[in-house]
């Protein structure tokens, strides 16, 4: 089955503490994964793809194809980084099939 | 462009009655997907149109939902008859499929609540 699960619905830290979000997919092929995040009354958009392997907002994410797994890691976390993210998998082969994790609620204390 | 744009933006309606979501994908782009976002479950795929042809409406709940993308522009969702748990955030998104790792654009979403 095509899956992407996300375990933890709220992840709960202090301002500079660091942060990893998980997310593990199911899936055969060559997976294109993706984490988008939803801050407060704004619309969902792209935080980073595995494909770029670059750090947004000081946001990285690792592809392990062996565990299947795409975390986001932060090392510093920040207020402004409380959000909604959610962990993504695109399937190219089936013209662009694109589910979404339950996704995981992250809030940042002072 | 503006983005998607969806339309209406909140809608509370009385059990039994049709609802009709409407969205309107980025100009040029040729996927286009509904998502239903819960709590419980997060965001659900419901169907999704690679130009204009509904590719997989696996997601859609039951037959009391169908949806229909008459041009490239312009796509709808509906509700008939709509039940209490029906009540989400139903978000639409388009991307410009064609290449890999290509980013969906989501709408602001339509918040709709049924009595």
């Amino acid at each position: 089955a095509q899956r992407v699960t996300q375990p933890e619905k709220l992840l709960s830290v202090f301002k500079g503490a660091p942060v990893e979000l998980k997310c593990n997919y199911s899936y055969s092929g060559s997976p294109e994964l993706f984490w988008y995040v939803q801050y407060s009354r704004q619309r969902l958009q792209l935080l980073l793809r595995h494909i770029s392997r670059e750090s947004i907002k000081g946001f990285t994410a690792d592809l392990n194809k062996g565990e299947t797994s795409f975390h986001l890691k932060k090392p510093f976390a920040q207020e402004e980084d409380s959000a909604m993210y959610y962990c993504a998998l695109r399937f190219y082969n089936q013209g662009g099939k694109l589910i979404f994790g339950q996704g995981t609620e992250l809030s940042v204390k002072p | 462009d503006a983005g998607v744009i969806q339309s209406p933006r909140h809608e509370v309606t009385e059990m039994g009655q049709e609802v009709t979501l409407r969205c309107k994908p980025i100009s040029g782009h040729n996927s286009l997907f509904w998502y239903r976002q819960t709590m419980m479950r997060g965001l659900e795929l419901l169907i999704y149109f690679n130009n204009n042809v509904p590719i997989d409406d696996s997601g859609m709940p039951e037959d009391r939902f169908s949806a229909k993308m008459p041009n490239a522009s312009f796509s709808t969702l509906k509700i008939q008859p709509s039940e209490p748990r029906d009540s989400a955030v139903y978000f639409c998104a388009s991307s410009l499929n064609g290449g890999m790792n290509t980013e969906a654009f989501f709408g602001q979403g339509t918040r709709l609540t049924v009595v």
